[in-house]
């Protein structure tokens, strides 16, 4: 089955601390992974996918495949990081639908 | 315009009601989606029109029937609800359905309410 699993629902820090959002999929093929971020009463919007290995907002995530992990971290944490993050999988070959995971959301405490 | 819009931002209806939600893009996109996300929840998928033809239907409710009358338009057309139906429905939209570089943008959401 294909699943998404973010085993946080809250994670708390202090601004400056470093921050790493679990997200563990389970999928037999080659899916296309995405973090997704919803701020407090905006869209939800694109923050990084695993194919283009960059960093937004200094955020990374690594795709790592032996463990089916897919972590977004970052090193300093800002208090305008606190918003609702989804890790998303789209199975390769699908007709573009995303499997979400239920969500972590992170508070950054000044 | 590089935005997903959808209207309206708040619908109150009764069960015997008929609604329709809306959802319009003009970034060229052939791949039209509609989730349902309830409180504290993920975003599920519902629907998703390619090259304006349904090509997924996640065993959605005949009370909630879509429609993509042209490639920059999405409706939901709503009939009959219940009161569990009462969530926010997001429109999204990608230049395509597969391939790499997909990404799906996002609209603000219509918020249901269904009493």
């Amino acid at each position: 089955a294909q699943r998404v699993t973010q085993p946080e629902k809250l994670l708390s820090v202090f601004k400056g601390a470093p921050v790493e959002l679990k997200c563990n999929y389970s999928y037999s093929g080659s899916p296309e992974l995405f973090w997704y971020v919803q701020y407090s009463r905006q869209r939800l919007q694109l923050l990084l996918r695993h194919i283009s290995r960059e960093s937004i907002k200094g955020f990374t995530a690594d795709l790592n495949k032996g463990e089916t992990s897919f972590h977004l971290k970052k090193p300093f944490a800002q208090e305008e990081d606190s918003a609702m993050y989804y890790c998303a999988l789209r199975p390769g070959g699908s007709q573009g639908n995303l499997i979400f995971g239920k969500g972590t959301k992170l508070s950054v405490k000044p | 315009d590089t935005e997903v819009t959808q209207t309206p931002k708040h619908l109150v209806m009764g069960m015997t009601n008929k609604k329709s939600l809306k959802c319009e893009q003009h970034m060229g996109h052939r791949a039209m989606y509609w989730y349902k996300q309830k409180a504290k929840k993920p975003p599920e998928l519902m629907f998703v029109y390619s090259y304006e033809k349904l090509s997924i239907n996640e065993s959605v409710p005949s009370r909630f029937s879509p429609e993509c009358p042209n490639s920059s338009l999405l409706n939901l057309h709503l009939h009959a609800l219940q009161p569990e139906d009462s969530a926010l429905y997001l429109c999204a939209s990608s230049p395509r359905t597969s391939g790499f570089n997909n990404e799906q943008f996002f609209g603000p959401g219509t918020r249901l309410t269904v009493l």
